[in-house]
């Protein structure tokens, strides 16, 4: 079975805070996914990795960045968190070829204070 | 850019019951995949079942079933003889065919339903 798995399930911090939330899955994946859930909002994709070190923006990146130095690993960065970004974080994965399926993570629910 | 609606922010459904979570979507794409994802309170996102846009037979998993219609951009989801471990929150899912990078999910913004004695 394919896992994804997410550093914290709960997270709490500061504003100002650069916070870390990190993604490891174990299926050798291409892509990988970072989205957001808020009430009434649906998930929201906030970057996408490809390949090791590609990234792309996705539809909510501003206040986020992203890194992927290993093909199992893909990281979320806070740079400067803020009260909006109290969130959760759901990470996903998936093969670059098939049925496209996504794998999720247990997700990370953050409050920023 | 494609847009994904769910008209239905909570229903309910009596155990045994059979219930259908509606979606629609907007798409000017020919080639697309369409997807049911159900989360479960505290538990992960799972896929429930999956649609090819060019397969005009409606996709099946046991007690799941589909309803699509290509023409009216409407895609519900079936269940039938409802079960208690179906409570969960529902999201309806579109991505496009694979252009050669990831192909990102487009959400709705999901169904909860309660599955009640």
């Amino acid at each position: 079975d394919v896992k994804v798995t997410q550093s914290s399930r709960y997270l709490v911090k500061r504003t100002g805070e650069k916070v870390f939330l990190e993604c490891v899955q174990d299926m050798d994946h291409e892509n990988m996914f970072w989205y957001r859930q808020d009430p009434g909002l649906g998930l929201r994709l906030i970057y996408f990795s490809y390949d090791v070190k590609m990234k792309e923006k996705g539809d909510i990146p501003e206040g986020y960045s992203v890194s992927r130095e290993k093909k199992e690993r893909f990281s979320l960065i806070l740079e400067s968190a803020s009260t909006n970004q109290t969130s959760m974080y759901l990470c996903a994965s998936s093969s670059g070829s098939g049925t496209y399926e996504q794998y999720f993570g247990p997700g990370t629910r953050l409050t920023v204070t | 850019a494609q847009t994904v609606t769910q008209s239905q922010p909570e229903m309910s459904v009596q155990e045994a019951e059979t219930v259908t979570l509606s979606c629609t979507y907007d798409t000017s794409e020919n080639n697309y995949y369409l997807f049911w994802y159900k989360q479960p309170p505290s538990r992960q996102m799972i896929l429930v079942i999956r649609q090819e846009a060019y397969k005009q037979q409606n996709a099946t998993e046991n007690r799941f079933s589909v309803n699509f219609q290509k023409a009216a951009k409407s895609f519900s989801l079936k269940i039938s003889d409802s079960q208690l471990g179906d409570t969960a929150m529902y999201f309806c899912a579109f991505m496009k065919g694979s252009t050669g990078t990831a192909s990102k999910l487009t959400f709705g913004t999901g169904t909860r339903l309660q599955v009640t004695l």
